[in-house]
């Protein structure tokens, strides 16, 4: 069974910087695309961030370019995103999630989410 | 960039209804189109990719069409755990950079 688990989530300050990781399981990690993808409170889905199978591959969302690093480790089957310069807007859930690869164009498997407030 | 809008915004139908979802792109998406259902308090759910193909276990009341700039995402006939909110998705066909629609709730 596929499984992705979002941690490292909080309550950080304006300016603050926090990492999120997400662990994966039940797939052969290093053959697939991840994403983080969040969502404000009461919002829609906005995708943040994509690396590739092998990290050659990275993209993010102009809203958070500069200040987000993502980055994996195949051997541990874990996913991170390092989160600079915390802004009240990126107070959201945030989601790991994958690429289904080939010609499927969309996400397949979530994790259930952590929550980060940037709040003073 | 490309942008999704979906309509309605709200749609208010009983269990058994047919329910019909649009989303528009404002370009041709070359049927690179996504489905998503996501309940109060829980992750999105994969319903639909590639414009038609039903994800594993989704039940085949769910079926999705379209192409080039117009989609729909019809729910056959509304069970009740299918209130919830849908959003489409596109991705660029040359790197993974995802777009969303903003959503549309479907409500009793």
């Amino acid at each position: 069974e596929v499984q992705l688990v979002e941690s490292g989530g909080g309550l950080v300050k304006p300016g603050g910087s926090l990492r999120l990781s997400c662990a994966a399981s039940g797939f052969t990690f290093s053959s697939y695309t991840l994403n983080w993808v969040r969502q404000a409170p009461g919002k829609g889905l906005e995708w943040v961030s994509s690396i590739s199978s092998s990290s050659d591959y990275i993209y993010y969302a102009e809203s958070v370019e500069g200040r987000f690093t993502i980055s994996r480790d195949n051997a541990q089957n874990s996913l991170s995103l390092h989160m600079n310069s915390l802004r009240a807007e990126d107070t959201a859930v945030y989601y790991c999630a994958r690429d289904c690869g080939g010609d499927c164009y969309s996400l397949d498997y979530w994790g259930q989410g952590t929550r980060v407030t940037v709040s003073s | 960039e490309i942008v999704l809008t979906q309509s309605p915004a709200t749609l208010s139908l009983s269990p058994g209804e047919r329910a019909t979802l649009s989303c528009r792109a404002s370009r041709s998406l070359y049927n690179y189109l996504a489905w998503y259902q996501q309940k109060p308090g829980q992750a999105p759910r994969l319903l639909i990719s590639d414009t038609s193909r039903r994800a594993p276990g989704i039940p085949a009341r769910f079926s999705g069409s379209g192409s080039g700039t117009d989609f729909t995402l019809t729910i056959s006939s509304l069970e009740p755990e299918d209130f919830a909110v849908y959003y489409c998705q596109q991705r660029s066909d040359w790197r993974p950079i995802f777009t969303f629609g903003p959503g549309t709730k479907v409500d009793l």
